[in-house]
Order: structure tokens, then sequence, then C-alpha cells
């Protein structure tokens, strides 16, 4: 089936640095990337959704200049997490799906970022 | 895309079918009914989807009414390792679709 790999699984880092996780599918090209945050206890909440080459769509009230999110591969797709703050801890998850792969979203094992 | 409705949670008991329900009474007729799970701390795993017509593969079995209104989940043998959140979720067909989560179903399977 296909595979997402996330990395790294876990982060911990202090308040005013920037992390970066990345998501890799690992045998399909993803056109198309999802990046959710879930708090604890709570379902997922959409982020953006990134296509190969093109410009990240932010939902509502995520903000683009604090999580950039970069789709330069059909295979990578990286969120950095600028300036991190404490309320910024949180598991972030990708997912992708591909036209000449699966139709389904296949998800990564998530980051859980914690900020100090 | 169209709203579902699901238990909060559920019990079953270890080697016997889980059914897990699922109301989505505003689908359109080009949505698909999509389950996923989530286990503690993990990434959502997809398990099943479909139009109208029953499915099933290695995982489970998808129950979908005829007038498309509800589904039922079914995980015929659970085991302890079935123990997640379950969500069902209707969207169109399409990889570069957002899937909208719910609250889902925590399954619990008890020995």
């Amino acid at each position: 089936g296909a595979v997402v790999s996330q990395h790294p699984s876990w982060v911990i880092c202090k308040s005013g640095t920037s992390v970066k996780i990345e998501c890799r599918s690992l045998d399909f090209q993803a056109t198309t990337m999802f990046w959710y945050r879930q708090f604890p206890k709570q379902s997922l909440m959409l982020m953006a959704t990134s296509n190969e080459g093109s410009k990240a769509t932010y939902e509502q009230g995520v903000e683009k200049d604090k999580f950039l999110i970069n789709h330069a591969s059909l295979t990578l797709s990286t969120l950095t997490v600028t300036s991190a703050h404490p309320e910024d801890s949180s598991f972030y998850i990708c997912s992708a799906s591909g036209t000449g792969g699966p139709r389904e979203q296949y998800f990564g094992p998530g980051t859980r970022l914690t900020v100090t | 895309d169209a709203k579902t409705t699901q238990p909060p949670s559920m019990d079953c008991a270890e080697g016997r079918a889980a059914n897990l329900p699922c109301n989505h009474s505003t689908i359109s007729g080009n949505e698909y009914v999509y389950w996923y799970r989530q286990i503690h701390s993990q990434g959502p795993q997809y398990i099943i989807h479909g139009l109208k017509n029953n499915e099933t593969n290695e995982m489970a079995s998808l129950i979908i009414t005829e007038d498309r209104k509800s589904s039922t989940l079914i995980l015929p043998h659970a085991t302890l390792r079935d123990t997640a959140v379950y969500y069902c979720i209707v969207r169109v067909d399409g990889s570069n679709y957002q899937l909208i989560w719910g609250a889902g179903t925590k399954l619990i399977i008890k020995p």
C-alpha cells in the first residue's frame, strides 16, 4: 500500500525558534499534500492544502507567514513553524494523494511538536 | 461536503463483529463514504470507501443503505488492536478534495 513518512516523529524546541517537518510519499507521486494539526482529544483540523509546484492554500485562521509550506517535488512537502510559541505545541499530520497513484489520502505517522 | 453523525463511543468484545454506524442524510449523489481510523498518537489509516454498493476488503466491510443516508462499517472479528477512533467522512471522489473530520467514534475492544 501507499506509504507516507514524516520526520521527525517528535521534536522539542524553545520559544522563538523555527522547526521544519518533512512529509514524504515513499512509493507514489503525491500531486497534493495536506497538513493537519490535532490538539489533544480533538479531531484533525486542516491547516493547508499544497499542490506540487504551487503555493499552498491555507484555511481560514491559519497564518501563512507562520506556517510555511513548501511542496517542491512530487514526493516531498515541508512545514516550517516559524517563531514557535508554546501554543503551537500540537500533533502535526500530513497526508498525500496523487493522480497517478491512490485516490484516497494516505497519512503520515504524525509529528509531536512541543515548544518550551 | 455533507456532514456525518456518529456515536461518540462504542464497546465491543474481542473476537466479535464491531458494527459502527454513520448517518449522512444530506449526502449528495456524487459523494462517496470514506472510513478512516486513528489509533492513539498515530496518523489516520484509510480503511475503506464506497459510493452505493457494499464494499469489502481485507480490513472491513462497508454497508451503505439503499437511500445512501446511512452506512455501517463492520470489523468482522475485532481484536484489541482495533481500539481506535473511527471517522466516517463523505466527500466528492478525487485526490485533491479535502477531508472534513468530525468527532468520530471511539471504539474500545474489550478482552
